[in-house]
């Protein structure tokens, strides 16, 4: 069973651009959630998606967005992006509620704000 | 506010002796907890899990203990081999509410031949 895709792995933008990361789920895995790790930080929630829907937010500014498609494959996007948001970017996905099932992580997007 | 806390970002231990991670938490709703484990340019993985009605859970050489009074757990691991060195991050979850994952800033352990 293949794991948790995330593409690209390495993306550098200078600021005030916009950049889309993209997730693809364990086979069956519908819902998906989206962290950011920065050093010190640990691993921030930005959101989760369930069915096309998202279900949580975590306490990011609206430049941070995110959707899901039908195959629950996700995508996120950061507009208008600051130095601070450099950062590496990680995908998780859960066969239904994230916070009592196991999450399993693709291996991260790093961004670079320049 | 940061509501799981891992006070020690980093940690050394000799091989074969016991290595021991604290986490704290601040929100008494937390009622699952779980340890994940992070290699450099790979995704956290899943280790263990405990869940409230439970104070401790073993699995192999990794052990997690949750003192609820104390809103505190702790993850052992006997014998520490070099393959344990890695980051390692807490996390908890509540029932009610915000149904998410809130993670701790991580230790990093390292284990010396």
């Amino acid at each position: 069973k293949a794991g948790v895709t995330q593409t690209p792995r390495y993306l550098i933008k200078t600021r005030g651009q916009q950049v889309t990361l993209s997730c693809s789920p364990i086979s069956g895995h519908r819902s998906v959630s989206w962290y950011q790790q920065t050093p010190g930080q640990g691993l921030q929630f930005l959101f989760e998606y369930f069915s096309e829907t998202q279900r949580n937010k975590g306490n990011f500014p609206g430049r941070f967005s995110g959707r899901q498609f039908s195959n629950s494959r996700s995508e996120m996007n950061v507009s208008t992006l600051e130095l601070g948001d450099s950062a590496l970017y990680l995908c998780a996905s859960s066969l239904q509620d994230p916070a009592k099932n196991i999450q399993y992580f693709g291996a991260g997007t790093r961004l670079s704000v320049l | 506010d940061q509501q799981v806390k891992q006070n020690s970002p980093s940690l050394s231990v000799q091989e074969g002796r016991i290595s021991i991670l604290n986490c704290d938490y601040t929100n008494s709703m937390f009622d699952y907890f779980l340890w994940y484990k992070k290699y450099p340019a790979e995704g956290p993985t899943f280790l263990i899990s405990i869940s409230s009605i439970k104070d401790k859970n073993e699995d192999g050489r990794f052990t997690v203990f949750l003192n609820k009074s104390a809103k505190h757990l702790s993850l052992h691991i006997v014998p520490s081999q070099p393959g344990d060195s890695a980051v390692y991050f807490c996390a908890a979850s509540s029932n009610f509410g915000n149904e998410k994952l809130t993670f701790g800033t991580g230790t990093r352990l390292t284990i010396i031949p």
